[in-house]
Order: C-alpha cells, then structure tokens, then sequence
C-alpha cells in the first residue's frame, strides 16, 4: 500500500520549455502533497506543500511563478516548471501524506535536465 | 532552530550489522522516519517510530530512540548488498508536519 507515482521519470528539453511533472497516490487519498528538489550528493530540499483545493505554500527563496503547483484532487498534484533555464536542472520528488504526522510516501523522482 | 544530524558514512561487512545514528535538536518532535534512496532513486520509507516508544522492531530493521538524549539509531541486522543506498533520518514536530531531514548516511557494504 501507500504508492506514490511520479511521472515522466526524465524530462531533457530545451531552454525556455515548460515542464509538468506529475505525482499521483495511487491507493490512498492524500490531503496534502510535498515537492522536494534534490541536488547532488546532497538532502532533500522542501520547495511548497500544497493541499487539495487550496494554493500552495512555498519555501522561503521559492519562486512560486516559476514553479506552478496545482492540487486539483486528492489523488493528483502537477509541478509545471515555466520557462525552464540550465539551472533548473535537478532531481524533483514528491510525496504525499494522509495528514499531519502521518507518514510522506515519496514516488521514484524526476530527474530535469535542461540544455 | 531544528536541526537533524547524521554522519555521512558508514561501511560495514557483508553478513554483519550495521547501525545507523542520528542526533536531533528538537524536543517537541512526533514522529521519526528512516527512509532508504538508492542511487537515482526516489526515498522509500522504511520504518517510522512515534515519540512515545523506545524501540521498534521489523524483520531485520531495529529503531531504538532515546529520548531524552535525542538520539534515534537503525539497525540492519545480516547485512546485504541491496542494503546498500543512503539512510535519511527525518522528523516532524508537534507544531507541523512538515519533515526536517538529516544529510543522509550512505552505507557502504564490503564483500
């Protein structure tokens, strides 16, 4: 149980390409959704958390135009990267949870390369 | 302000056990999370413990939390080479539910 699919699992696309990027609890229900950005070698880093039916809260130094969130359903939050530059080049994760202190279940990431 | 520490490695033989320490600065945390990534991959949880338990125990993963040192602990009995990925140690607060992580621990298996 708790199943989180991320999708596509890689993305390369030039400079100044929008980007979506799915995640998706296949059997659950998840109130509330996490994206993460990872670099290398390094932990993860919390960008917004957003719940179904309201906007997202982002990270301080989280620019929320450049990194649009929609949580339409409790089942479904897209991550679309507009206008996607070199240094937006990462791994993104998501995860999803039930509730507060209830375990996040991550999907398998994304790996973003632009060129 | 909360902080999570791990150290960053940890080698171990093949067939032996291999514990994995963590530090944390927060006495109001909930809940403690240990979660595995394998190269490339997304984070898998393994096991979680509440705040209220000293120890907790599934198949070959021990966690053993002490509270009042702050101090929570893996433990991967008979380790294997598929054992090998990093282990992040996470919390949440009473006040929130969102995750504060550690660095990650990368535990690295010798034949």
């Amino acid at each position: 149980g708790a199943v989180v699919s991320q999708h596509p699992s890689r993305v390369i696309c030039k400079s100044g390409t929008s980007v979506k990027i799915e995640c998706r609890s296949l059997d659950f229900q998840a109130t509330t959704m996490f994206w993460y950005r990872q670099f290398p070698k390094k932990s993860l880093m919390l960008m917004a958390t957003s719940n179904e039916g309201s906007k997202a809260t982002y990270e301080q130094g989280v620019e929320k135009d450049k990194f649009l969130i929609n949580h339409a359903s409790l089942t479904l939050s897209t991550l679309t990267v507009t206008s996607a530059h070199p240094e937006d080049s990462s791994f993104y994760i998501c995860s999803a949870s039930t509730g507060p202190n209830q375990p996040q279940h991550f999907g398998d990431g994304t790996r973003l390369s632009i060129l | 302000g909360e902080d999570v520490e791990q150290s960053l490695f940890l080698s171990v033989r093949e067939g032996d056990s291999s514990v994995i320490n963590c530090t944390y600065t927060d006495s109001s945390s909930t809940y403690l999370y240990w979660y595995k990534q394998e190269p490339g991959a997304g984070l898998q949880l393994l096991t979680y413990i509440f705040s209220n338990m000293d120890m907790k125990q599934d198949q070959r993963l021990t966690v053993l939390l002490n509270k009042k040192d702050k101090h929570l602990s893996l433990r991967i009995a008979d380790t294997q080479t598929g054992d090998s990925a990093i282990y992040f140690c996470a919390e949440t607060l009473d006040s929130n539910y969102q995750l504060i992580w550690g660095a990650g621990t990368k535990l690295i298996i010798k034949p």
